[in-house]
């Protein structure tokens, strides 16, 4: 299985609420990622969690909360969101542990999930 | 820091036509290199990738990318461009030592005319 799922697909909410969006693997990956992409423009990167730590926070707003309940799940709890927070949000997952190559140089591959396309009202 | 280039923010191919995106990095030493490839309203997909070795990086559906060093450049190129091949690219490189930080280019539209 190598397929990074994402839940849901299409999301709209309004400023107070809170919903969070979902992500699994089932790929034996120890790290995770949260990237943020706006249209017409690249994903950034937002969160990411090694063996279920957070290990980089890109100055997320404290509106984005994210959670790794175990090695397969990711979660971003939303709260307070703005409109300029509308966006599609891509989760990844790659091994944690540097793959050592016969070159002697490491390369963990990132997976990808569809995303969630993200509206806020 | 390291950045990446994508000049052309948009080409349109006739199928069957050749093809070159273009791809320029800003990094002290040679790092990860790597093409995504996104469709409309998904998620990445990963073409191919260069760490080491030969600069001449085959990947998948068809696809190929050359290292070079003096131009610092990683050009993705397809012969013959299939209608299905219209997307979204994104160039992406990452630090020598790990690809958990990936910092993408602005992205090149790829419009396919029949």
């Amino acid at each position: 299985d190598t397929e990074v799922t994402q839940t849901p697909k299409h999301l709209v909410m309004g400023m107070t609420n809170k919903k969070s969006l979902k992500c699994e693997q089932h790929m034996g990956h120890r790290a995770m990622y949260w990237y943020k992409q706006k249209a017409k423009k690249p994903p950034e990167l937002m969160f990411v969690y090694s063996y279920e730590k957070l290990s980089i926070n890109e100055s997320v707003p404290s509106r984005f909360s994210p959670e790794c309940p175990n090695s397969s799940l990711l979660n971003l709890h939303l709260h307070a969101l703005q409109p300029e927070d509308s966006a599609l949000y891509l989760c990844a997952s790659s091994h944690a542990k540097s793959a050592l190559l016969p070159s002697g140089r490491d390369f963990n591959e990132q997976f990808f999930g569809p995303g969630t396309r993200l509206t806020v009202l | 820091a390291q950045s990446v280039t994508q000049p052309d923010i948009h080409i349109t191919v006739s199928e069957g036509a050749s093809l070159e995106l273009r791809c320029n990095y800003s990094y002290g030493a040679t790092p990860y290199l790597f093409w995504y490839v996104q469709s409309p309203g998904q998620g990445l997909q990963l073409l191919l990738k260069y760490f080491s070795g030969d600069t001449l990086v085959q990947g998948i559906k068809g696809f190929e990318a050359e290292f070079k060093r003096s131009q610092s450049s990683f050009n993705l190129r397809k012969p013959s461009v299939h209608w299905s091949d219209a997307a979204e690219y994104f160039c992406a490189v990452a630090p020598t030592g790990t690809a958990s930080k990936l910092t993408f280019g602005t992205g090149t539209r790829l419009q396919v005319t029949l």
